[in-house]
């Protein structure tokens, strides 16, 4: 069946980079786009982006932008999130999640990773 | 970017009893070529991450017990909880897939009153 499966839980210190990764299961890994969300401690769920697991085309929110990068391993079917110059605020749960749709962007989602707990701290 | 707001942050109901989360777009989420309404609903639970729930503004993914039901279209979207259960207590977010810079709600909180 399908899964995604996220790497372990990290703790960093302000100023550090982060990298996350996505196992992909059970299905062909380069049919179906990849998208990152995050969830700071009782707050909402933020989209951050997405890759095309086929190209390595990126696409982030402004939010992001210049400190994000997003890129894949198509020969261990894996999808990586790397977050720089992390602050307090960067602290969250940082999940990954699958379209519904082959080759398609924009789409909801049906299969989440667990999710991956993020501590920025001095 | 497209801002989804939802209503209201959090709701008591009682068991058994309807429970209404609202969803407003800033803009229209409905897609002319196909007649779509690009929003889904999804449950979350403590220490899990999302679940589908609704796709297309109102049909039920697979699984999902019928008490769930969305409706809506253009800029206004509804999630109904005809009888409300114990074990639907749970956060309840909108999500927006119109465009490739996906949006969700702020979330619902909903509780057993």
């Amino acid at each position: 069946q399908v899964q995604l499966v996220q790497s372990g839980a990290e703790v960093k210190t302000p100023g550090a980079s982060l990298k996350v990764s996505c196992k992909a299961f059970g299905y062909t890994f380069t049919d179906y786009y990849i998208h990152w969300v995050r969830q700071a401690p009782g707050q909402g769920l933020e989209w951050m982006g997405w890759i095309s697991p086929v190209s390595g085309d990126t696409g982030f929110t402004q939010k992001f932008q210049g400190r994000v990068t997003m890129t894949r391993d198509t020969s261990i079917s894996t999808a990586y999130m790397d977050l720089s110059r992390l602050t307090s605020d960067d602290t969250a749960v940082y999940y990954c999640a699958r379209a519904d749709l082959p080759r398609t962007i924009n789409y909801y989602f049906n299969y989440w990773g667990q999710g991956t707990v993020v501590t920025v701290s001095s | 970017d497209i801002v989804m707001t939802q209503s209201p942050d959090s709701l008591a109901v009682s068991l058994g009893e309807r429970a209404t989360v609202n969803c407003k777009s800033s803009q229209s989420v409905l897609y002319s070529a196909n007649n779509k309404n690009y929003l889904a609903w999804y449950q979350q639970k403590p220490g899990q991450p999302p679940k589908l729930l609704i796709y297309w503004a109102s049909t039920r993914e697979s699984g999902v017990p019928d008490r769930f039901s969305g409706s809506g279209s253009g800029t206004d979207f509804t999630l109904t909880i005809s009888s409300l259960q114990a074990e639907d207590v749970a956060v309840y977010y909108c999500q927006q897939y119109l465009t490739t810079l996906i949006t969700f709600g702020q979330g619902t909180r909903l509780e057993i009153k």
